[in-house]
């Protein structure tokens, strides 16, 4: 079965440091990796997809299949940055996002 | 468009006691989901539905029920609420999740207590 695993459930930087999300999957075909965040007061919304190779709000990510990873990566990092983020694997069968635990990122002034 | 919209947004009910958590989107979405948040564990799915009047298992169904009269509404059931049904549950659309460039939309949550 497929499952989404992120390490860490709080990451506390200072601003302007580099950040790195962990994220570790398994699943056993062809994955479609996403980030989604939550803002303060906000609705979960998507951040970045794997297949788009895009960089948004400064966060990149790469899927390393070798490694089973998909770690966010953002290399000066926010306060606005400060969030809940969440790892989240879809699947072919249905189509069905399996999501991760979750990361509080805390930026810190 | 206001997207998703759930109600309650806060909610806290007796042991046995039975409620519907509403979930309406105005985005004309196909496919509707429930999903589950506690803490550190992330979101699980609860339900989903690919269409009106289809609807089907997600991993956490037990406790659980839905409907799907309609595309815009996709109310989840709580029928006997137990302490283990604690959680913020979160409703979410897309229209079509296999093509590439869908997303969900979320909607703002709805936190339940049962004591």
């Amino acid at each position: 079965a497929q499952r989404v695993t992120q390490p860490e459930k709080l990451l506390s930087v200072f601003k302007g440091a580099p950040v790195e999300l962990k994220c570790n999957y398994s699943y056993s075909g062809s994955p479609e990796l996403f980030w989604y965040v939550q803002y303060s007061r906000q609705r979960l919304q998507l951040l970045l997809r794997h297949i788009s190779r895009e960089s948004i709000k400064g966060f990149t990510a790469d899927l390393n299949k070798g490694e089973t990873s998909f770690h966010l990566k953002k290399p000066f990092a926010q306060e606005e940055d400060s969030a809940m983020y969440y790892c989240a694997l879809r699947t072919g069968a249905g189509n069905m996002l399996t999501f991760g635990g979750g990361t509080r990122l805390m930026v810190k002034p | 468009n206001a997207g998703v919209t759930q109600t309650p947004k806060f909610r806290i009910l007796k042991i046995g006691q039975s409620m519907t958590l509403q979930c309406t989107q105005d985005m004309n979405h196909n496919y509707m989901y429930w999903y589950r948040q506690d803490p550190g564990m992330g979101l699980k799915l609860i339900y989903y539905s690919v269409g009106a009047g289809i609807t089907d298992k997600g991993e956490v169904p037990n406790g659980y029920n839905v409907s799907r009269s309609t595309t815009e509404d996709f109310p989840l059931r709580l029928e006997l609420a137990a302490p283990s049904q604690t959680s913020v549950y979160f409703c979410a659309s897309s229209y079509d999740p296999g093509q590439r460039n869908e997303k969900l939309f979320f909607g703002s949550g709805t936190q339940l207590s049962v004591l």
